[in-house]
């Protein structure tokens, strides 16, 4: 079985900061990994996703994460916030055999990120 | 690039009512999802479908069935629809003709029970 945690609901940066969403999953067997964004009033972006290869994952709007097998995580990092990133993030997995034959996906409970002026 | 279209972006209803959610893609994707969406809990599988006419219940499939006529078109259906039923609901859909492809997603419909 999968499952997925998000480290804090809410993050706030100041416009310019550092980004990091913090992502850890549970997967007994290889996982794919991806990040999801939801601006308001839309469905789900995808932003990036780790299937195989590279563990360092670059990603659309400037965002990478690194897969991080020993650590169990999927962190979502930006090196400097804009305003527009106000949104909210969802990272999610699935086991590679069980992606490939039906495309189930476990998200997390997202967190919402907010950038100050 | 993949257009999920949700026909309606709010709809509000009565308790006890049947309720249908449609969602239509239109690039020829085996597998349709639908989730719905509450704060704190993340994104839920009620019900997805890898083929026309062939549907498997999700994580949250009670008070929910589900319809798969054409390949482009998956729909949600309300039985007798109740106020823990307000929410945001998504679809999405995917290729399996290509292994690690993502899921893409409709705009929500918000469903306001009363």
């Amino acid at each position: 079985a999968q499952s997925v945690t998000q480290l804090g609901s809410h993050v706030s940066v100041s416009e310019g900061a550092l980004v990091l969403l913090r992502c850890n999953y549970s997967s007994s067997v290889p996982p794919y990994l991806f990040w999801y964004v939801q601006y308001p009033n839309q469905g789900l972006q995808l932003l990036l996703k780790y299937t195989t290869g590279a563990t360092l994952v670059k990603g659309i709007n400037g965002f990478e994460a690194e897969f991080k097998k020993s650590e169990t995580s999927f962190h979502l990092t930006k090196p400097s916030a804009h305003m527009s990133d106000a949104a909210e993030y969802f990272c999610a997995v699935s086991a590679k055999t069980h992606y490939n034959q039906g495309g189930k996906l476990i998200f997390g409970q997202g967190t919402e990120l907010s950038v100050k002026p | 690039d993949v257009k999920v279209t949700q026909s309606s972006r709010y709809l509000v209803k009565r308790t006890g009512e049947k309720v249908f959610l449609e969602c239509v893609q239109d690039m020829d994707h085996e597998n349709m999802f639908w989730y719905r969406q509450d704060p704190g809990l993340g994104l839920r599988l009620i019900y997805f479908s890898y083929d026309v006419k062939m549907k498997e219940k999700g994580d949250i499939p009670e008070g929910y069935s589900v319809s798969r006529e054409k390949k482009e078109r998956f729909s949600l259906i309300l039985e007798s629809a109740s106020t823990n039923q307000t929410s945001m609901y998504l679809c999405a859909s995917r290729s399996t003709g290509i292994r690690d492809q993502p899921q893409h997603f409709g705009d929500g419909t918000r469903l306001s029970i009363l």
